[in-house]
Order: structure tokens, then sequence, then C-alpha cells
């Protein structure tokens, strides 16, 4: 079937420092979405990006919708204690309106 | 407005057993979706609804049944309890399909 890549898995760092994710896929996408999920908690949207070269900042946070529409990126600047959670990457297909599938999540640990 | 609510939070069942799990929502969404969470596997989609009366089927249906009676409710049908639906499942709603809400969640086991 279909999947995102999503890497790294998971990641260690200081607070303070910043971070970069980012997603991959074989299939072009009309739609990328950043979500946030802190550990007992339903996933939250972050970023949703609609077209090719689009970069979109939420606070901290800025995302880019990939040239080739088949890649995506998330930074996080200046990392703080509650940025700690999983962050997942969702795409949306061409002609489907109906649904997107998810990346496997990066696990973000911020040591003291 | 409450979002997207499940009900219930935490089960625990036997091999064999039924249950149905409940989404509510009240944000005039007209897509809703369940998904299961299992480590290391992010979110599978199980069945989802482009409105009411409709369902269809996701990456994993299997085991599973939906009824969509009213636009606000979506619900997930175990018929027969497996170990392997012990899981973590999530509802979400949307007005257009890709920018979706997410329910708190409800933990489930399956002995």
């Amino acid at each position: 079937g279909q999947q995102l890549n999503q890497s790294p898995q998971s990641m260690f760092i200081q607070e303070g420092e910043d971070v970069s994710m980012n997603c991959t896929s074989s299939s072009i996408f009309n739609t990328w979405l950043w979500y946030k999920q802190d550990p007992g908690e339903g996933p939250v949207l972050l970023i949703a990006l609609y077209k090719a070269g689009e970069l979109t900042s939420n606070g901290r946070l800025t995302a880019q919708f990939g040239i080739t529409r088949k890649d995506s990126f998330l930074n996080i600047s200046a990392s703080i204690p509650s940025d700690v959670g999983i962050y997942f990457c969702a795409g949306r297909f061409m002609n489907r309106d109906d649904k997107i599938i998810f990346g496997k999540g990066t696990r973000l640990h911020i040591l003291p | 407005n409450a979002g997207v609510t499940q009900t219930p939070k935490f089960r625990v069942l036997k091999t064999g057993q039924s249950m149905t799990l409940l989404c509510a929502q009240d944000m005039n969404h007209e897509y809703m979706y369940w998904y299961r969470q299992d480590p290391g596997m992010g979110l599978r989609l199980i069945h989802y609804s482009v409105g009411e009366g409709t369902t269809a089927k996701g990456e994993v249906p299997d085991g599973y049944n939906v009824s969509r009676l009213k636009k606000q409710n979506f619900l997930l049908g175990l018929e027969s309890a497996a170990p392997s639906q012990t899981s973590v499942y999530f509802c979400a709603g949307s007005r257009r399909g890709f920018e979706q809400y997410f329910g708190p969640g409800t933990r489930l086991t399956v002995t």
C-alpha cells in the first residue's frame, strides 16, 4: 500500500535547540499536514500546506510543501519542554478529498 | 463546543466479547473517521464516512463494523474481540476530508 516515510523515528535534543524532521512519499500529494500528539491525547493539527513550494509558520513551527510534491519538512525553532510529543505528517492524494494517510511519527525528547 | 468526543475512555474485553465505541461531534463535520494506533505503526484508518448514511473501508477494516445513522455520531463495533484488536482507537471529524480533528481516544485491551 501507499506509504509515507517519516524521519527520524525519534530525536533527543537539548532545550533551546532547533529541530528538523521530514516526510517523503513515492506518490504526489495535494495537501501535506503536520500533527502533534501529546501523551494520552489525540493528535492536534499544527500546520496545513496546500501548494507546492508553500512555506507556512505557526509560532516557532515552520513547515514546507516540497517542490516535487512528494515531500514536506517541519522545523521547530528554540525548542521548549512542551514541544515533547510525537509529530505526524499526513498527506492527501490527488483527486481524493475523502481521506489522508499518516506517517509513523517522529518522537521528540527534550533533555533539560 | 465539545468538539469530538469518544466513549468510553478505557475498556477491557475478553476474547470473543463484543462492544461498540461511540464518537460524537458538534462541529458539523461531514466526514468522520476511525483509526487505530499501535506502537511504532502510526495511525491506520479502519473505516470512514463521507456523510450521514455512508461508510467505506479503510486500510485495516477486518473485524470491525461501523454505522453513521446520524451526522453527528459514528459508531465502531467489534463483534467478536480478539487480542490483536488491543489498541488505542481515535475518532476524527472533518469538513473537507483532510483537515481532521481528533477525539481524545479509547484505550481498549482484549485479554
